[in-house]
Parts: structure tokens; C-alpha cells; sequence
């Protein structure tokens, strides 16, 4: 099994502003995914983030706006940029290539 | 475009009830399929994994099956208890080949179990 430190748990920011969302593995992972859970919905994922290489956005996510980095096996990042209401979610990272898969505890972040 | 449905959105039981989560996919091309549960603003912990030549799973007083075929799966959860209030969340990983092993979640089943 994997455990996954993510920080913060929470936070509510001013609009406009970023955060950036820590994920710390306790082993080495290639892939790590972050994913989006909007209120009242299910997860969608926003990216993969491989070490060593640019992390793939799925449709509808731009690196602008959510900038990823993965400076090595056990440790990337996520940047929510120019934050506005709507951005408004948990943000959880996840790894396991599907065997089982892990989440961390996830980000509660509210933009005011 | 692998599509995922959960039904019903919320259940609530009293407690000790044998009850049935029902998870439907659209395309049976799976490499598997994964229960998971996630308390209220909190992260998905994961419950059971039934790889695609795998018919079910248990755990304790879970049970998940799998038939892929159909592209259905179910949780079963025996004598409930107050703290299997959760969300339920069924995913499935596609079959791709390529390696990918990206989650594609239902919206999940809110179970209240009552005292």
C-alpha cells in the first residue's frame, strides 16, 4: 500500500490569488494524478504527472491555469492559478497504476 | 467514452440491514474496478478491487462482484452499521493499453445507516 501526505487540508483564499497543494509519497511512484471533485459531484481527473516529464491535461484543464510540477518519485505539486469562486473543490492526488489505487486526504479550498 | 452510473444516489437504512449498492459502466473493455469510500469532505479510502478476470471480492463484511459482460458491479454491505455512513464511489480503469491507469468515478451512493 502507499500513504499519501497532501497539505493543505484546507484553505480560503481571496480571488485572483494561487495555491499551490503539496502530495508526499512514502515510496516511489511514476505516475501520480490529481484529480477535481466539484460540490455534489464525483472526481474528474485534471492531469498525470510523470517524473522527469511534462504532466498530461486531460480536456477542459490547461497547464496555465494548473500548473503541475513532479521534481521526483515521491513528491509533486498542483497550482490552482488566478483562483475564482468556481475553482472551488477538493483537489485530491492519487497513485497506484490501478493495483489498487491510493488518494490522499484531499484539499477542501474555497475561493472568496 | 467510458461513462459510469450509480444507483441509487442515496440510501438510508436502519441499522443492521443487508444492503446493495448497484454500479453500471458503459464500455466492458476494463482493466478493473475499484470501490472506494469517502467520508464527508475528507479523501476516498479504497474498499475493494476486482481485477477483469475476477467474478468478486471481499473483505470483512464487504462484498463486491464483477460482471463485466454486462458492465455491472455491486456492493454488498451485510448488518450495517451507523459508521458505514459514507459516500460509496464505484471507478473503473479502461482498458486503454497504453499504460494508462487514470480512474473514470460515478457520481456515488450517499448511505445513511440509522441507529
Amino acid at each position: 500500500s502507499a500513504v499519501i501526505s497532501q497539505k493543505p487540508s484546507r484553505d480560503i483564499c481571496q480571488r485572483g490569488t494561487s495555491l499551490t497543494i503539496q502530495c508526499q509519497v512514502d515510496s516511489q511512484v511514476t505516475m501520480m494524478f490529481w484529480y477535481r471533485q466539484q460540490p455534489g459531484q464525483s472526481l474528474t481527473l485534471i492531469a498525470t504527472a510523470n517524473q522527469g516529464s511534462e504532466a498530461t491535461y486531460e480536456s477542459g484543464f490547461v497547464i496555465d491555469k494548473f500548473p503541475i510540477s513532479r521534481p521526483n518519485l515521491t513528491f509533486s505539486t498542483l497550482t490552482v492559478s488566478n483562483m475564482s469562486p468556481e475553482d472551488s473543490s477538493i483537489y485530491l492526488c492519487s497513485v497506484g497504476q490501478g493495483q489498487p489505487t491510493y488518494f490522499g486526504s484531499g484539499t477542501r479550498l474555497t475561493v472568496v | 467514452k467510458q461513462e459510469v452510473t450509480q444507483i441509487p444516489a442515496a440510501l438510508s437504512v436502519p441499522e443492521g440491514e443487508n444492503l446493495v449498492l448497484n454500479c453500471s459502466f458503459t464500455d466492458s473493455a476494463i482493466y478493473n474496478l475499484q470501490w472506494f469510500r469517502q467520508d464527508p469532505g475528507k479523501g476516498l479510502t479504497s474498499l475493494l478491487l476486482i481485477q477483469s478476470s475476477q467474478r468478486e471480492q471481499t473483505s470483512g463484511r464487504l462484498n463486491a462482484s464483477l460482471d463485466k459482460s454486462s458492465g455491472r458491479s455491486t456492493l454488498y454491505i451485510a448488518a450495517s452499521q451507523p459508521g458505514d455512513s459514507a459516500t460509496y464511489l464505484c471507478a473503473v480503469i479502461p482498458y486503454s493499453g497504453a499504460g494508462s491507469y487514470q480512474l473514470t468515478f460515478g457520481k456515488g451512493t450517499k448511505l445513511s445507516v440509522i441507529p
